[in-house]
């Protein structure tokens, strides 16, 4: 059965800091990896999409990486800012074509 | 512009009251989900469904039920058999396989017993 994990589960920065979230998931047979942000009290926003068969994908200030064999994905949030405070939670789809969340970090950017 | 919508924005049920969540969207997607987030749990999937007149049930879909009899709508019913049904519920879309795109997500129905 497919888990997902995101370590930490909070994180507290510096305005202008670059920082790694981190999600690492049990079977690595998926088929893509998706990165989502979630401000209190509402939807999830999506980030990123990265296919199986790819290794990363880049938006603006944000980067996240694929190993499949390894199980992990990060995302990297270059030079950081208040407005970057979130939850970010990653989810993976695998051959029951469901999503498989992590609990998420919750980020706090201070100015 | 295209996106999903759910109402209402907060609901609270009385003992023993079904009580019905909306979600539409115009994103011409096939395949629409629902789940719960409880505080510091991620999401947990109640019901999905592929196409219009077919669904399947999730991780947590006891005392839930839905239907989907157009593409746009999939509406959520929290049954009086959920004893616990104070969350946030989401609403989410993507294409049939769920493979070529992003899901995308409503701003959620925050459901409380009174």
């Amino acid at each position: 059965k497919q888990e997902v994990t995101q370590i930490p589960a909070a994180l507290s920065v510096p305005e202008g800091e670059n920082l790694v979230l981190n999600c690492s998931f049990t079977d690595s047979a998926i088929y893509n990896l998706q990165w989502f942000r979630q401000d209190p009290g509402k939807g999830l926003t999506s980030l990123l999409l990265i296919q199986s068969s790819q290794r990363e994908q880049t938006s603006g200030r944000l980067n996240a990486s694929l190993d499949k064999s390894s199980g992990r994905s990060t995302l990297y949030i270059a030079a950081s800012q208040p407005g970057d405070s979130a939850t970010y939670l990653c989810a993976v789809i695998s051959g029951t074509y469901k999503y498989i969340f992590g609990t998420g970090t919750r980020l706090k950017v201070l100015a | 512009d295209g996106g999903i919508t759910q109402s209402p924005k907060y609901l609270f049920r009385k003992e023993g009251q079904n009580v019905t969540l909306s979600c539409e969207q115009n994103l011409n997607h096939d395949a629409m989900y629902w789940y719960r987030q409880d505080p510091g749990q991620g999401l947990r999937l109640i019901y999905y469904s592929q196409i219009v007149n077919d669904f399947q049930k999730g991780d947590i879909a006891e005392g839930y039920s839905v239907s989907r009899e157009k593409k746009e709508s999939f509406p959520l019913t929290v049954t009086s058999a959920q004893k616990n049904p104070t969350a946030f519920y989401l609403c989410a879309s993507n294409t049939q396989d769920g493979l070529r795109g992003p899901q995308h997500f409503g701003d959620g129905t925050r459901l409380s017993i009174l």
